[in-house]
């Protein structure tokens, strides 16, 4: 159980487009997911809370009109990155929360590449 | 913002050795979590701990929640090959009010055959 997907899982775009990344917990409801990105050898960096029906909280330094998130549904979680830049290359990845536990359950990852 | 103390930051051991890791914190928390990334992979949950005290295995690993609230150790024993990876603690801050999980920087393990 607590199974999480990510779609797509490595996407190539030019700079300048929009990408949207797909999260959906497949198996369990989630009320909360989270946003994460990830540099080469680093840990993760939140960045944003998203809970469904309601806004994004976004953490300090990231900015919620370039990353829009959507919880439309206790499913799924959407990350869109507006007019994409080269230095927005970098391994994106979303968690879930199940309900009543910290525990959070991680996605396979989304590489994304700018050119 | 806040972080987790995690050491130590890579590890060379042969097949068949134990492993140890430990975070630290200066302030408590109510969870501990250690997952396991591979390269080009999210994180997979390896065990999680909701008390202080609280002595959970998973197979060949062993993690513990430190009875001070401000510390969590994972041990692996008989390590193999798969083993290889990097270990992340994480945790979730008492009085944060927030559902946010804080980070150790990661333990990169690499074995030896």
């Amino acid at each position: 159980g607590a199974v999480v997907s990510q779609h797509p899982s490595r996407v190539i775009c030019k700079s300048g487009t929009s990408v949207k990344i797909e999260c959906r917990s497949l198996d369990f409801q989630a009320t909360t997911m989270f946003w994460y990105r990830q540099f080469p050898k680093q840990s993760l960096m939140l960045m944003a809370t998203s809970n469904e029906g309601s806004k994004a909280t976004y953490e300090q330094g990231v900015e919620k009109d370039k990353f829009l998130i959507n919880h439309a549904s206790l499913t799924l979680s959407t990350l869109t990155v507006t007019s994409a830049h080269p230095e927005d290359s970098s391994f994106y990845i979303c968690s879930a929360r199940v309900a009543n536990f910290e525990t959070q359950y991680f996605g396979p990852g989304t590489r994304l590449l700018v050119l | 913002g806040q972080q987790l103390n995690q050491s130590p930051q890579s590890m060379f051991i042969q097949e068949g050795e134990d492993v140890s890791m430990n975070c630290t914190s200066s302030s408590i928390f109510n969870t501990w979590l250690w997952y396991k990334q591979d390269p080009g992979e999210g994180p997979v949950l390896l065990i999680a701990l909701y008390k202080a005290g609280e002595l959970t295995s998973n197979g060949r690993l062993t993690a513990q929640f430190g009875i001070t609230r401000k510390d969590s150790f994972l041990n692996i024993s008989a390590s193999i090959p798969s083993d290889v990876g990097i270990y992340f603690c994480a945790g979730q801050p008492a009085f944060q009010g927030a559902q946010k999980l804080v980070f150790g920087q990661g333990t990169r393990l690499t074995i030896n055959p």
